[in-house]
């Protein structure tokens, strides 16, 4: 159905210090994962994917790690810049079908 | 140049008025996507295609239609049965077992 009233939740970090981002997911049967950056009123973009028989990958200033025996997916961003600000959503996979976490809003304070 | 192309990128309908929403890629993908954005909330899939002439209904399929006649077009058309139209549309594609490619969005408001 609808949801109506919900609000991203929020993580504000300082220049230069490191971000972590959680999102849990709830099919175990879900065989790959993404983490996307959306800009206000743009498309998301793709950061990194994992496949469900890994459990890390990094790329540059980014790393996700993914927790099977609790459902659990994270992104950690090094370094994190000003323009690192935007919503970051987690994505999983169940064969064809690709849905989306709630989100987190990413507040880069200087 | 590839990429997904939505079209257009402002839309205003009266209520009670179909509207269809475009969506076209160039970047050979099988699997083509629909998504409903509102203010402050996630992605919500509407409907998805893994094949010419196939789709699946997704998590918030009442209200909205869609056809995949050609690859690379994915049309939705948001119906009047649909309570409340306004939000924003995301159309993405991929290849299966790689990372979706989504395209700019529509913002659909009904008046």
């Amino acid at each position: 159905g609808e949801s109506v009233g919900l609000h991203l939740p929020t993580l504000s970090v300082q220049e230069g210090d490191n971000s972590i981002i959680n999102c849990a997911y709830s099919n175990s049967a879900s065989d790959y994962f993404i983490w996307y950056k959306q800009e206000s009123g743009k498309g998301p973009q793709f950061i990194i994917d994992i496949r469900s028989n890994m459990d890390k990958r990094q790329g540059q200033r980014v790393t996700v790690l993914l927790n099977k025996t609790v459902k659990h997916l994270s992104l950690q961003i090094a370094a994190t810049q000003p323009g690192d600000s935007a919503v970051y959503f987690c994505a999983e996979t169940r064969g064809n079908k690709l849905t989306f976490g709630t989100g987190t809003q990413l507040k880069v304070e200087l | 140049d590839g990429g997904i192309t939505q079209s257009p990128k402002y839309l205003f309908r009266k209520e009670g008025q179909n509207v269809t929403l475009s969506c076209e890629q160039n970047l050979n993908h099988d699997a083509m996507y629909w998504y409903r954005q509102d203010p402050g909330q996630g992605l919500r899939l509407i409907y998805y295609s893994q094949i010419v002439n196939d789709f699946q209904k997704g998590d918030i399929a009442e209200g909205y239609s869609v056809s995949r006649e050609k690859k690379e077009s994915f049309p939705l058309t948001v119906t009047s049965a649909q309570k409340n139209p306004t939000a924003f549309y995301l159309c993405a594609s991929r290849e299966i077992g790689t990372e979706a490619f989504f395209g700019q969005g529509t913002r659909l408001t009904v008046v």
